[in-house]
């Protein structure tokens, strides 16, 4: 079975930063694509970033580029999404994606990451 | 940073149709893929149409999905309570290299 576990997240002060994890089970992170989509409670749905199964194509938004960093473990089958310099518009709850889109898109149960002074 | 306009909310009784409009542009809609995803409160996204109509194993065939140049269509027929949620359109934007999320639609089953 397909599992996203996703951890990492709370309150940071703006500024901050914070790495969350998205631990994979039931599939190799290395041969898929794995995103990131953010939302604001009560908001709607914000595509953040993606990296294909080998690393070797990478895409941001523009509004964390130059701040997010999506990167992969595979010895650990992980995913994760470093955030530095956040801001208190960061403040969301973070879902993991496999296959955005596709056949085997899958969501991990998302983390909410709290931007505050 | 919704690049994709939906209606803000529909509503039906059981038994009916809707349908949710989703416009984009010749960079998003008018080029790529179509996705349509269903949220109910508290949950992650469910992928209900992949590839502008094609609905993934598990999906009712109560979904379906079209485009028609920059536009692109949800059609629910048959409303059940269960169909109340939140339907966002997504794409691929070629000018921005990002994904964009449609703005969200709230079907309301009266």
């Amino acid at each position: 079975e397909v599992q996203l576990v996703e951890s990492g997240g709370g309150l940071v002060q703006p500024g901050g930063s914070l790495r969350l994890s998205c631990a994979a089970s039931g599939f190799t992170v290395s041969r898929s694509w794995i995103h990131y989509v953010r939302q604001v409670p009560g908001k709607g749905l914000v595509w953040v970033s993606r990296t294909n199964g080998d690393g070797s194509t990478i895409n941001y938004a523009d509004s964390v580029k130059g701040r997010f960093t999506i990167s992969k473990d595979n010895a650990k089958n992980t995913a994760y999404l470093q955030m530095n310099s956040l801001r208190v518009e960061d403040t969301a709850v973070y879902y993991c994606v496999r296959e955005f889109g596709g056949g085997d898109d899958h969501w991990g149960q998302g983390i909410l990451v709290t931007v505050s002074s | 940073q919704s690049v994709l306009a939906q209606p803000p909310s529909t509503s039906g009784t059981p038994g009916q149709g809707v349908t949710i409009s989703c416009s984009g542009s010749s960079s998003n809609v008018g080029r790529d893929n179509v996705y349509w995803y269903q949220q109910i409160p508290g949950a992650a996204p469910k992928l209900l149409i992949s590839h502008n109509n094609q609905r993934p194993a598990g999906v009712a065939d109560r979904f379906s999905g079209s485009k028609s140049g920059t536009l692109a269509s949800l059609a629910i027929s048959g409303l059940r309570s269960e169909d109340d949620a939140d339907y966002y359109c997504a794409a691929w934007d070629n000018i921005l290299s990002a994904y964009v999320f449609g703005t969200g639609t709230k079907v309301t089953v009266l």
